[in-house]
């Protein structure tokens, strides 16, 4: 089976540094995945990790550590636009070959001025 | 925007009734995966078309069908809707089943 673990809500500042973990429990593992969902509309795709470490993307950067099956993704200079749940889903591959996308529940962030 | 488009924006269907949500896919992209978004909830995962197969599923019953046709859009089909088949559904568009998914803006279908 699988189990993503990550929190519920977050509060932040315009400005400030935020870190949010996921932690995951699966098989197959075969990459990691961070979204950001504003309310009403759909997921978009924020950054990858398959190996372990660090990748950046501008303000944005995601950690991964398989031994621990731990990430985080880490939003730097925050704007008030980065108000949003952020997702984080493992990608299992199956015996089969198959591979799907396993969510967690959601981090909601709250930027505030 | 990711070029992938659902139809309609959203419905409301009364319980016991089907319903046929639709998505077209970016263009090049021959895998399709359905998602059922609960409110509150991450999505959780439907079933996934490649190449017009079904090529995996998730625990969702029977009553939860799908078609890919050859220009790879995709149909998601539920019959005898119940109450808790309210959520937005999603659907995500691949170049192959191993690449990252694109997902379209979602249907919103209201059970009532």
């Amino acid at each position: 089976g699988q189990n993503i673990d990550q929190p519920t809500e977050m509060t932040a500042t315009e400005g400030a540094i935020v870190q949010i973990n996921c932690t995951y429990q699966t098989s197959g593992f075969n990459g990691l995945f961070w979204y950001q969902q504003h309310a009403g509309e759909a997921p978009t795709f924020l950054s990858y990790n398959v190996l372990d470490g660090l990748e950046e993307k501008g303000r944005f950067s995601s950690f991964l550590s398989r031994s621990k099956g731990y990430s985080y993704l880490l939003l730097k200079e925050l704007q008030m636009k980065d108000s949003a749940s952020y997702l984080c889903a493992v990608r299992e591959i199956m015996n089969t070959g198959f591979q799907k996308l396993v969510f967690g529940t959601g981090t909601r962030l709250l930027v505030s001025p | 925007e990711t070029g992938v488009t659902q139809s309609p924006t959203h419905l409301i269907k009364t319980r016991g009734q089907q319903v046929t949500l639709r998505c077209s896919s970016q263009s090049g992209h021959n895998t399709v995966s359905w998602y059922q978004q609960a409110l509150g909830q991450g999505p959780q995962f439907i079933f996934q078309y490649y190449r017009e197969e079904e090529n995996g599923r998730g625990n969702f019953p029977p009553r939860f069908s799908g078609l890919q046709f050859p220009n790879y859009s995709s149909e998601l089909n539920v019959n005898a809707l119940e109450l808790d088949d309210s959520a937005l559904y999603l659907c995500a568009s691949s170049p192959d089943r191993a690449h990252e998914q694109y997902f379209g803006p979602g249907t919103r279908l209201t059970v009532t």
